[in-house]
């Protein structure tokens, strides 16, 4: 099984500054690769998948990049809304598995 | 607007069964897959099980693999979740997520239905 490793499990961002989450595969998933973001009581929500293709209706503002093993999501300028738990996601092996979450607050 | 909405959750004891559907709408469900995922109360993501388009291929996690069972109807646009020998560890939000192909992220989901397994 692929075990997917995020960080930080927590981060705080001022309004307006860039938020960068890390996602680490314990072997290479190629670009296999999701971003997911859930807010309080909502579903997860597609952000990013091939490691750095938006989804459609994801802000410009989500950028990801990255492939193997280490992945990022970035934030350029965060909005209040932007607050939630995002996961990565890697889609290359079976089980399909999930890291453990960031969450993202406001500072 | 496709639109995936989970149903058939609720309170279970342990030993029980309970199954869950999923009724899709806006998009031709017979050309996609279709995945469960589930979290628990306060905690992460966790993939159950996968179905492909025609159901000539389903697999499951190891943790629900033999008291679990995975079909669709593609003529109802379901899909169906039979859980048996439920455990307190199977209490969970269940999500449907449709997969944008074989090596396809999950780009659209439910809005999950609650399984509680308690006595």
């Amino acid at each position: 099984e692929v075990v997917m490793t995020q960080s930080p499990a927590t981060l705080s961002v001022s309004p307006g500054e860039r938020a960068t989450l890390s996602c680490r595969a314990s072997q290479g998933v190629k670009n296999n690769l999701a971003w997911y973001q859930q807010t309080p009581g909502q579903a997860p929500r597609l952000l990013i998948y091939g490691a750095s293709t938006r989804a459609t209706g994801s802000p410009a503002r989500f950028s990801g990049s990255g492939s193997g093993t280490e992945f990022t999501l970035s934030i350029s300028s965060l909005q209040s809304e932007d607050v939630a738990v995002y996961y990565c996601q890697q889609y290359n092996n079976w089980p399909r598995t999930f890291g453990q979450g960031t969450k993202l607050e406001i500072k | 607007e496709v639109q995936l909405v989970e149903s058939g959750g609720g309170l279970v004891q342990p030993g029980g069964s309970l199954r869950l559907s999923c009724a899709a709408s806006g998009f031709m469900f017979s050309n996609y897959d279709i995945n469960w995922v589930r979290q628990a109360p306060g905690k992460g993501l966790e993939w159950v099980s996968y179905i492909s388009s025609s159901s000539s291929t389903i697999s499951y996690a190891d943790s629900v693999k033999g008291r679990f069972t995975l079909s669709r109807d593609n003529a109802q646009n379901s899909l169906f979740l039979q859980m048996t020998s439920l455990r307190a560890e199977d209490t969970a939000v269940y999500y449907c997520a449709r997969a944008n192909g074989w090596y396809g992220p999950l780009d659209y989901w439910g809005q999950g239905t609650l399984v509680t397994v308690s006595s």
